[in-house]
């Protein structure tokens, strides 16, 4: 069974300063691998997500994450944040195609805060 | 493109209450998810579609959870009786699915439903 683990439920960082948001992931297949954001009264944005390939992933915003397979992990980052980076974000994984499922598994979110 | 269309964006009532949402998926998805997400918690899927077959309903409550979609197009999840603690976020998705076609499964969602149970 996958699961997923944010690392901190809240981040808060000054407008500018680099943006680290953790996440571990367990999987018994390769996984597939998430980040969405979700701003107040909102539904779920995709940022990016990783499948096959490139390790380095880069999405929308700003973002990227790297796939570390030895750390069981897809931290996202961005180098500068902007005040419009404030929402919960959450890491998700899925053992799409191996696994056959679509099925999303969701860490808890980490809410970012941008202070001016 | 529209996007996954959910209605109503709010709803409160009373425990042992009945309540539906409705969902609306992105034009030609065969996929449809609805996830339930509790204050603080990421969301939890409930049950998908594939057209109008269920493919995956274990985390559906089915004593007092129901969902349908008939048609293979619209879909609504329903409760009854509701419980406090189903106060939540009720999270739509819909992807295309098609597993030879690369980024099908991305899954997009709609606004949700805040069912807040008194």
């Amino acid at each position: 069974a996958q699961s997923v683990t944010q690392l901190g439920s809240h981040v808060s960082v000054s407008e500018g300063a680099l943006v680290l948001l953790r996440c571990n992931y367990s999987s018994s297949v390769p996984p597939y691998l998430f980040w969405y954001v979700q701003y107040p009264n909102q539904g779920l944005q995709l940022l990016l997500k990783y499948t096959t390939g490139a390790t380095l992933v880069k999405g929308i915003n700003g973002f990227e994450a790297e796939f570390k397979k030895s750390e069981t992990s897809f931290h996202l980052t961005k180098p500068s944040a902007h005040m419009s980076d404030a929402a919960e974000y959450f890491c998700a994984v899925s053992d799409y195609p191996q696994g056959g499922s679509e099925k999303l598994v969701f860490g808890k979110g980490t809410k970012l805060t941008v202070n001016p | 493109e529209a996007g996954v269309a959910q209605s109503p964006r709010y709803k409160i009532i009373e425990k042992r209450q009945s309540v539906a949402f409705w969902c609306n998926p992105i034009s030609g998805h065969a996929t449809l998810y609805w996830y339930q997400q509790i204050l603080g918690q990421g969301p939890k899927l409930l049950i998908q579609f594939q057209n109008n077959g269920v493919v995956d309903d274990s985390q559906l409550p089915k004593d007092r959870f129901s969902a349908e979609r008939l048609k293979g197009v619209d879909s609504t999840l329903k409760i009854q009786p509701a419980k406090l603690e189903d106060s939540a976020v009720y999270l739509c998705a819909s992807s295309s699915s098609r597993k030879s076609v690369p980024n099908t499964d991305t899954q997009y969602f709609g606004p949700g439903t805040r069912l807040t149970v008194l």
